[in-house]
């Protein structure tokens, strides 16, 4: 029964490896979107994806490669990990692209790159 | 440039009381959204209540409200009765016309039996 799911919950890894994150929302939504959190709580979105087309491109390295197979799935894969990719990395999913339309989000993924 | 600013880094509150945490926004758009989220311990981000730019009353839901005041750009969340599993980080976030979330910094509750 859960809305928007994340896999893995936790990543750890090392520096220059090539890794995914897979979200998934049974919501019925239209439109996803990646979110960061740093080591101080604060929170950026990265990018966000309405029926599977990229809205939102904010200033994220090329390294991150987001991947939307279908309106239900949203995944980011990062080459080449760097320490300062360590965050906790939330999907999140809303009805439309709108001002007023609320956004749920996954129980996030701890990437920790050593 | 658009922004939410917390002021509070951290509040402490007694149980069974009410506090408030504030929160202001700037934006020249006309039509946003307003929204707190709350983030327990575990690390997940919870939706409480949102504020449409439009609305004329204040958005309540449960224990929760938001005191809107557009003219001072403020949303600032109330949270009545407080109880022990409200000891959280609370985020003030808006959102523009792409969907884009914009999110504050960040205030720690504490709530003391």
């Amino acid at each position: 029964d859960t809305a928007v799911s994340q896999t893995p919950k936790y990543l750890v890894t090392q520096m220059g490896n090539d890794k995914s994150i897979k979200c998934e929302q049974n919501l019925g939504h239209d439109t996803m979107y990646w979110y960061k959190q740093d080591s101080k709580k604060f929170l950026k979105i990265m990018f966000s994806y309405n029926n599977k087309e990229l809205i939102i491109n904010e200033t994220v390295p090329n390294r991150f490669s987001p991947k939307s197979p279908d309106k239900a799935h949203l995944n980011l894969h990062i080459n080449s990990l760097e320490l300062g990719d360590s965050a906790v990395y939330f999907c999140a999913s809303s009805q439309a692209i709108a001002d007023q339309e609320t956004q749920y989000f996954g129980p996030g993924t701890r990437l920790l790159v050593l | 440039a658009q922004k939410i600013t917390q002021t509070q880094p951290g509040m402490f509150v007694q149980e069974k009381e009410a506090v408030t945490l504030d929160c202001t926004y700037d934006t020249s758009d006309p039509s946003y959204g307003l929204f707190w989220y709350k983030q327990p311990s575990s690390g997940e981000m919870i939706f409480l209540i949102y504020q449409g730019s439009y609305d004329q009353q204040n958005a309540t839901e449960g224990r929760y409200s938001l005191n809107f005041q557009k003219a001072r750009k403020s949303a600032n969340l109330v949270i009545s009765a407080s109880q022990l599993g409200d000891s959280a980080m609370y985020f003030c976030a808006m959102s523009l016309h792409t969907g884009k979330l914009i999110f504050g910094q960040g205030t720690t509750l504490q709530v003391k039996p």
